[in-house]
């Protein structure tokens, strides 16, 4: 059970912003959002995370509706290292352990 | 910091053969976890630790046991090899429900990839 949503692949040019869409329909009041990347084979990397409210940092934004169905992950201004495949993940607490759903991902293809 | 660093990064190996995997982190954190990846899917969750000492099953426990006898590292071990468990083995580690909600980012390691013959 993945509990998110997400094309199998998009296309971006170089340098334009890059969205990519996320659903998450089923998410309760106390899971965050989380998205990762995974570059090659390497181990997945750390983008961004949020709650309720849109968040930025030096990578990426995130943008999540206000019913929290949904969410788009911005890159700004994408580069051909931004290729990789994207997992938008629901983390889902527990007593003392939060599960991290991963579902199969968006290929981000960035072409010059 | 090296961060996660997982040991070997690829090991080929016969049906019924044993062996371990290594992951070791130096950001003092006190969750672990050992996820598979296999071609064309997201991960799955084999076993994790919530701290020293202590382990629990994820999704796909059976054919794998782990151990956690030191904070820094957690141990994953396969007793009896067999094909199914051809994948690519990624470790994390994050600080902990202790640490707060929000501080539950996972930090991953490079992968092992292992193949059963």
């Amino acid at each position: 059970d993945a509990k998110t949503t997400q094309p199998p692949s998009m296309d971006c040019a170089e340098g334009r912003a890059a969205n990519l869409p996320c659903n998450h329909s089923t998410i309760s009041g106390n899971e965050y959002v989380y998205w990762y990347r995974q570059i090659h084979s390497q181990g997945p990397q750390y983008i961004i995370h949020g709650l309720k409210n849109n968040e930025t940092n030096e990578m990426a934004s995130l943008i999540i509706t206000e019913d929290r169905k949904s969410s788009t992950l911005i890159l700004p201004h994408a580069t051909l290292r931004d290729t990789a495949v994207y997992y938008c993940i629901v983390r889902v607490g527990g007593y003392n352990f939060n599960k991290f759903y991963f579902g199969s991902g968006t290929k981000l293809n960035v072409k010059p | 910091n090296a961060g996660v660093t997982q040991t070997p990064k690829f090991r080929v190996l016969k049906t019924g053969q044993s062996m371990t995997l290594l992951c070791a982190q130096d950001m003092n954190h006190e969750y672990m976890y050992w996820y598979r990846q296999d071609p064309g899917m997201g991960l799955r969750l084999i076993h994790y630790s919530v701290g020293e000492g202590t382990t629990a099953k994820g999704e796909v426990p059976d054919g794998y046991n782990v151990s956690r006898l030191k904070k820094q590292n957690f141990l994953l071990g396969l007793e009896s090899a067999a094909p199914s468990q051809t994948s690519v083995y990624f470790c994390a580690s994050s600080y902990g429900v202790a640490s707060g909600m929000d501080q539950e980012t996972q930090y991953f390691g490079p992968g092992t990839r292992l193949l059963v013959l």
